[in-house]
């Protein structure tokens, strides 16, 4: 099946750093990535969708000054999270997708957990 | 309006009983497609299947069933002779020709097999 790589795994780090999170697809072309975030013992609500080589879609009520979405190829999309505050504490989970059509598969990544201390 | 409902929050089953995780959709959408995920304690999420709105046959994969029924939108998924292993969340998915790829997550089933 198709992998999607996401990095780093894991994330400790203190109140007002900025953190950057990874994620790649290594064995497609993704045209499409998401951005999940999961809090605990809930559903995956989607932050963004990004579309290689143009800027990203954010849903409603997310900050996209806060959470700063890259795709500048179509293996790699990165979410910044930035000045994180424990409120952001959350695991994160990108996805990617083969093209914009109806009924492709998404392929996730295995999450990454921030904690802000 | 909630497009996936997941009723069942958390079911338990001893090891070896079958089990069926209930998904109901909601779409205006006449091509539309349906997918279910399993999330492990370990976070990530599996793909295990995806079905199309033209396609109401029913499917098996070894201890895996779905059935897909338009008549009452749903699209439910039974594990026959449950293992631990089974133990996990397990998400229904609705994508909508019209809206692309996009997935709308119904709030997940937590699945815990007792040995």
């Amino acid at each position: 099946g198709a992998v999607v790589s996401q990095h780093p795994s894991r994330v400790i780090c203190k109140s007002g750093t900025s953190v950057k999170i990874e994620c790649r697809s290594l064995d497609f072309q993704a045209t499409t990535m998401f951005w999940y975030r999961q809090f605990p013992k809930q559903s995956l609500m989607l932050m963004a969708t990004s579309n290689e080589g143009s800027k990203a879609t954010y849903e409603q009520g997310v900050e996209k000054d806060k959470f700063l979405i890259n795709h500048a190829s179509l293996t790699l999309s990165t979410l910044t999270v930035t000045s994180a505050h424990p409120e952001d504490s959350s695991f994160y989970i990108c996805s990617a997708s083969r093209n914009r059509e109806g009924g492709q598969p998404q392929h996730f990544g295995d999450g990454t957990r921030l904690s802000i201390l | 309006a909630q497009k996936v409902t997941q009723a069942q929050t958390e079911i338990s089953v001893v090891e070896k009983e079958d089990v069926t995780l209930d998904c109901v959709y909601e779409t205006r959408d006449t091509t539309y497609y349906l997918f279910w995920y399993k999330q492990p304690p370990s976070g990530e999420l599996v793909f295990l299947i995806r079905r199309n709105s033209f396609d109401e046959q029913n499917e098996i994969s070894g201890r895996y069933s779905w059935n897909f029924q338009k008549s009452t939108s749903s699209f439910n998924f039974t594990i026959t002779a449950s293992q631990v292993v089974d133990s996990a969340v397990y998400f229904c998915a609705l994508s909508e020709a019209v809206t692309g790829n996009q997935f709308y997550f119904g709030t997940g089933t937590s699945l815990t097999v007792i040995p």
